[in-house]
């Protein structure tokens, strides 16, 4: 089973819908990411969290909204999706261990938003 | 502003040939730098990484370069097979960027194409 699972895995939905990502691991990190990668652009981190009590901004926040629901489970939100959301988005975790960054990544969940 | 740039969007190589791929920062903060991999339909995975503290780091076919200096890394792989083909992401951190998050910053990529 894979240590980082997100669904759906594809989603097609109209402008001005509500839209939730969900994302769960396994591997018992306390450290959970969401990116965004769009071409030509890399990956962008939007939100993360070092623990249940500890929700952060990224560098492109703005139309998302996140809840840590438990150590396993990060899930991303759209309140009102525009068309310009629609792109590739990765869950990430990390434990952090002393110099250790490397993070997981998900399956990721491509997204459309007509 | 970019602050991890891959210049080349894409690379081709023969099999058996090695391929460069590079990655160059601005961040002097940045003190820690990795590659992932990614194929189509997956999630990035974790290659190789570097420590700003060295100046080359090697793991099987992969080596790893900073020239920190130049701020520059180079990902080398040698010899190159079909089962490399991929985008390659380089990303850097700091343990001082944004207070100690050690959030990953990455380059915009680049799709290694080996050719049979």
């Amino acid at each position: 089973d894979a240590d980082v699972t997100q669904t759906p895995r594809n989603r097609i939905t109209k402008t001005g819908k509500r839209i939730m990502l969900e994302c769960s691991q396994t591997k018992g990190h306390d450290r959970m990411y969401w990116y965004r990668q769009d071409p030509g652009l890399g990956l962008r981190l939007i939100y993360y969290s070092f623990d249940v009590k500890d929700i952060n901004k990224g560098e492109i926040s703005d139309g998302y909204s996140v809840s840590r629901q438990a150590q396993a489970k990060f899930s991303l939100s759209l309140e009102s999706a525009i068309p310009n959301q629609t792109a590739l988005y990765f869950c990430a975790t990390s434990d952090w261990a002393g110099n250790s960054y490397e993070q997981y990544f998900g399956p990721g969940t491509r997204l459309t938003v007509t | 502003d970019q602050q991890v740039k891959q210049n080349s969007p894409s690379l081709s190589v023969q099999e058996g040939r090695i391929s460069i791929l590079n990655c160059d920062y601005t961040n002097s903060m940045f003190d820690y730098f990795l590659w992932y991999k990614k194929y189509p339909a997956e999630g990035p995975t974790f290659l190789i990484s570097i420590s700003s503290i060295k100046d080359k780091n090697e793991d099987g076919r992969f080596t790893v370069f900073l020239n920190k200096s130049a701020k520059h890394l180079s990902l080398h792989i040698v010899p190159s097979q079909p089962g490399d083909s991929a985008v390659y992401f380089c990303a850097a951190s700091s343990k001082n960027y944004g207070g100690a998050t050690n959030k990953l910053i990455f380059g915009t990529g680049t799709l290694l194409a080996v050719q049979p």
